[in-house]
């Protein structure tokens, strides 16, 4: 096992369109976490699975934020019609349950 | 909600001892997180407290003090390498047990 891994690690994008990240979790993780980061701030929670229910949403996660898991083991974010204060960086994380948790290296989003 | 406060940044000599202080302030709480993040990488945990007391791994140190909403990491030995932001996070028994962060702190080690 590798970890948690993140797909893209980087995506540069225009105002206006689309974009999707993913997330592989630990495959023994039911537990799946997205944080989002900007530079000198600690993660931001958005929202969190447990297995393929979405259990929590922050109110960060406004209307064009979606993220779902659809089988219980990978994870997507995405976010339409992006805007320039969503460029941050969006963590995924996983755990076995309500410890443990591993994070994985991030997708540094920018908006241009 | 949670309030979590940590210092922006602090400085320290290689081979020194730096003590990073979180104080925080939540309803039911439910244990306590250190963790380590260098600049573009992801967060690395460190340390768990949920019992009041020192917990010592190697270098690394945290304590936890739940009367006073009150933790700190301590690093003995400092290493040029240890040069990051240091995050603290607090876990609720409220919802989902979700932690919550601080802003971090970040630590530059001088030679």
């Amino acid at each position: 096992d590798t970890g948690v891994s993140q797909n893209p690690r980087h995506k540069i994008t225009k105002r206006g369109q689309n974009v999707t990240f993913r997330c592989d979790p630990i495959s023994e993780h039911n537990r799946l976490y997205w944080y989002r980061q900007t530079l000198g701030q600690g993660p931001e929670f958005l929202t969190y699975f447990q297995n393929e229910a979405q259990l929590e949403k922050s109110r960060l996660l406004s209307d064009r934020f979606s993220a779902e898991r659809p089988k219980g083991s990978f994870s997507t974010l995405e976010i339409q019609r992006t805007e320039q204060g969503d460029s941050a960086m969006y963590l995924c994380a996983s755990s076995p349950g309500q410890a443990g948790y591993t994070f994985g290296s991030g997708t540094r989003l920018t908006v241009v | 909600g949670q309030n979590i406060d940590q210092p922006t940044e602090m400085t320290a000599t290689e081979g020194a001892i730096v003590q990073i202080n979180c104080t925080y302030q939540t309803s039911g709480f439910n244990g306590l997180f250190w963790y380590q993040q260098h600049a573009g990488e992801a967060p690395t945990f460190l340390s768990y407290n949920v019992l009041d007391g020192l917990e010592e791994k190697g270098r690394f140190s945290s304590f936890l003090s739940r009367s006073k909403g009150y933790s700190y990491l301590l690093l003995k030995e400092l290493q040029m390498k240890d040069s990051a932001s240091y995050l603290c996070a607090v876990r609720s028994s409220g919802g989902s047990y979700i932690p919550t962060f601080g802003r971090g702190t970040s630590l530059i080690v001088h030679p």
